[in-house]
């Protein structure tokens, strides 16, 4: 069964550049997240799908930050514009739902904004 | 979310077995135990979770003991390869209602 996937594994962008990161969960997987660690940091939460519908966003930095799960399967996230303060590795999750479940993180993908 | 609170690093030996402990004074009745492992420049990986008494899988083990403000991550017979950072997370993980709060996580180094 293929894990969760991100692409792309590392971005390099300048400052003012868009970049769209993506996520594909676990096939049948409901709940998606985004996580961020920027440069020596904790891993934080940004936001969480529940299928479509963004369940918790409060994690989002502002609004340069924009995710999206159209259909409720893969998900992306914008940042426009980027700024030096983005460059870290994002990180998605995704899990079925319900007590105990497991979520299972993607390998991240590691913005550099130049 | 109860929050957790684990040592920040930790050395051992190759072959050697290790013990990480875990604080989380408030865990609430419906929290699970769960612990992951990152490498540098990979994801967490789930390893083992669990919410009362001994859980056990090919990887690890995980103590909890009957008040459950604590927990223990056993690594038997470490290697060099088992050097990474482990989180201990402490929540309910439902549908709608929760999130994975990451702490700082517990930095294994593992000497030859």
């Amino acid at each position: 069964e293929a894990g969760v996937t991100q692409f792309p594994s590392h971005s390099v962008i300048e400052k003012g550049q868009t970049v769209t990161l993506r996520c594909d969960p676990i096939s049948g997987h409901d709940n998606l997240y985004w996580y961020r660690r920027v440069m020596g940091k904790e891993i934080k939460f940004l936001l969480h799908f529940v299928k479509e519908s963004k369940q918790d966003e409060s994690g989002m930095p502002n609004n340069r930050f924009l995710a999206e799960r159209t259909g409720g399967t893969y998900s992306t996230l914008k940042v426009q514009p980027a700024e030096l303060e983005d460059s870290g590795v994002y990180f998605c999750a995704s899990s079925q739902g319900g007590f105990g479940n497991t979520i299972y993180f993607g390998e991240g993908s590691w913005l550099t904004v130049v | 979310l109860a929050k957790t609170t684990q040592p920040i690093s930790m050395d051992s030996y190759e072959g050697q077995e290790v013990n990480i402990t875990c604080s989380h004074n408030n865990i609430a009745t419906n929290d699970y135990i769960t612990w992951y492992q990152q490498f540098p420049s990979q994801g967490p990986r789930f390893i083992i979770q669990g919410y009362k008494t001994k859980v056990t899988n090919e990887v690890a083990s995980l103590f909890i003991p009957a008040d459950r403000k604590s927990s223990t991550l056993s690594l038997p017979r470490v290697s060099l390869s088992d050097t990474a950072v482990y989180y201990c997370l402490v929540g309910v993980l439902m549908n709608r209602d929760d999130k994975i709060i990451f702490g700082k996580g517990t930095r294994l180094h593992i000497l030859p």
